[in-house]
Parts: structure tokens; C-alpha cells; sequence
């Protein structure tokens, strides 16, 4: 199975502020096809997970772009810029690149 | 508006089964792969498994995790989807999501249903 490895666990961050997770693959997520199905996903306290980004920098529908996807191969980053109270929660990333789909264990936000 | 409504969850006892059903709206059902997903308390999602869309007859890929033991259908009349259950253990406790395609990605999840197995 795809390992996806994300950093860090947790993060603090204070409202208006960036911040940076990370996620890496224990393979290339290049698809025989030649896209990268990695996608990201924040489940905010009580809620269903919702989709962000996906194949690694497409935003998806309604999602601002204060979110932004990036990376390639092995290794991949997602950015939010101006961190808003409704942006708390954790944070996962997943593969769909090969059978079975894996996600990341999480990176949970948090305010400082 | 796409909606995705589970059902079907509760207490079970380890060995027995269940059938989960996923009520979909707001879309062209036979146009999308459809997903079940699972997510123990605290934890981190895992895929199931889907079923593929009209265009790719409807065929199933499955978790080995519990490829002969849940098998997913769907009723294309009704815009419902199916999680059968089978043998269940108490590691198979968790909350249940259906999910809409993104081929790779899972852009619509529902509210969940929650399975516990225990005695």
C-alpha cells in the first residue's frame, strides 16, 4: 500500500496568519495516465471531511483560494493563506493514484 | 445541490452482518463512481472501495482490507448505493461515509452512519 506520511501532526497558527502541510507518498503518485490523484481534505469538529484540492493543485468547487495545492511525484504541500476560525480542524491527504486508496494520519490546526 | 444520505448503521454483534444504503440527489447517479469510506473515532479515513459509473459497467474495486467481505452494489433506478457487510469484527467499528466521485478523489461526503461491533 501507498504510504502518505503528513507533517506535522498539529499546528498552531494565529488568525490572519499562513501556514504550511506536508505530505509525502512511500511512492510516485504519477498515474500510468500521467495525473497525480492526490487530493486534500479538511474535517472540521463533528463534520464530514470536505474535499479541497485535488489532483495536487486544482481547487474544488466553492473552496477559496486562500487554499492552494502544490508538488509533484512523491512530495506535496498545501498553503492557506489568512487563516479564518472557520479553517480549524484537520487536515488529510490521499492518494488515488493506486489501488487501495491511502489517506495521510492528519495535521490537525489549531489556534495559538 | 448534491446530497448524500446514509442509513442503516447500529449495534451489531461480531460475526453478523449489516447493509448499509446511501440515498443520492442532486446529480445524474449513473454518471459517477460512487465510495464508501470508513473513519474510526479519532482516526484517519479508509477507502472500502467503489463502484464505477455507467461508461464503465458499473464494476466494483474493493480495500483488501475487506475484498470477501463487503461488497458494493447500487440500484440505478432508485439513485440509492449499497454496503453489505459481512463477518463483521470489532475492528470494523467506525462511522460510515458514502462518497460521490472525482475519479481519485471523493468530492461529496455524506453525514455518515455509525457501525459498532461488539457484544
Amino acid at each position: 500500500d501507498v504510504v502518505m506520511t503528513q507533517t506535522p501532526v498539529s499546528l498552531s497558527v494565529s488568525l490572519g496568519g499562513q501556514v504550511s502541510i506536508s505530505c509525502r507518498s512511500s511512492q510516485s503518485l504519477v498515474h500510468n495516465n500521467g495525473n497525480t490523484y492526490l487530493s486534500w481534505y479538511l474535517q472540521k469538529p463533528g463534520q464530514s471531511p470536505q474535499l479541497l484540492i485535488y489532483k495536487v493543485s486544482n481547487r474544488f468547487s466553492g473552496i477559496s483560494d486562500r487554499f492552494s495545492g502544490s508538488g509533484s511525484g512523491t512530495d506535496f504541500t498545501l498553503k492557506i493563506s489568512r487563516v479564518e476560525p472557520d479553517d480549524l480542524g484537520v487536515y488529510y491527504c490521499g492518494q488515488g493514484t493506486q489501488y487501495p486508496y491511502t489517506f495521510g494520519a492528519g495535521t490537525k490546526l489549531e489556534l495559538k | 445541490e448534491v446530497k448524500l444520505l446514509e442509513s442503516g448503521g447500529g449495534l451489531v454483534q461480531p460475526g453478523g452482518s449489516m447493509r448499509l444504503s446511501c440515498a443520492a440527489s442532486g446529480f445524474t447517479f449513473t454518471d459517477f463512481y460512487m465510495y464508501w469510506i470508513r473513519q474510526p473515532a479519532g482516526k484517519a479515513p479508509e477507502w472500502l472501495g467503489f463502484i464505477r459509473n455507467k461508461a464503465n459497467g458499473y464494476t466494483t474495486e474493493y480495500n483488501p482490507s475487506v475484498k470477501g467481505r463487503f461488497t458494493i452494489s447500487r440500484d440505478n433506478t432508485q439513485n440509492m448505493l449499497y454496503l453489505q457487510m459481512n463477518t463483521l469484527r470489532a475492528e470494523d467499528t467506525a462511522t460510515y461515509y458514502c462518497a460521490r466521485g472525482g475519479l481519485g478523489w471523493f468530492a461529496y461526503w455524506g453525514q455518515g452512519t455509525l457501525v459498532t461491533v461488539s457484544s
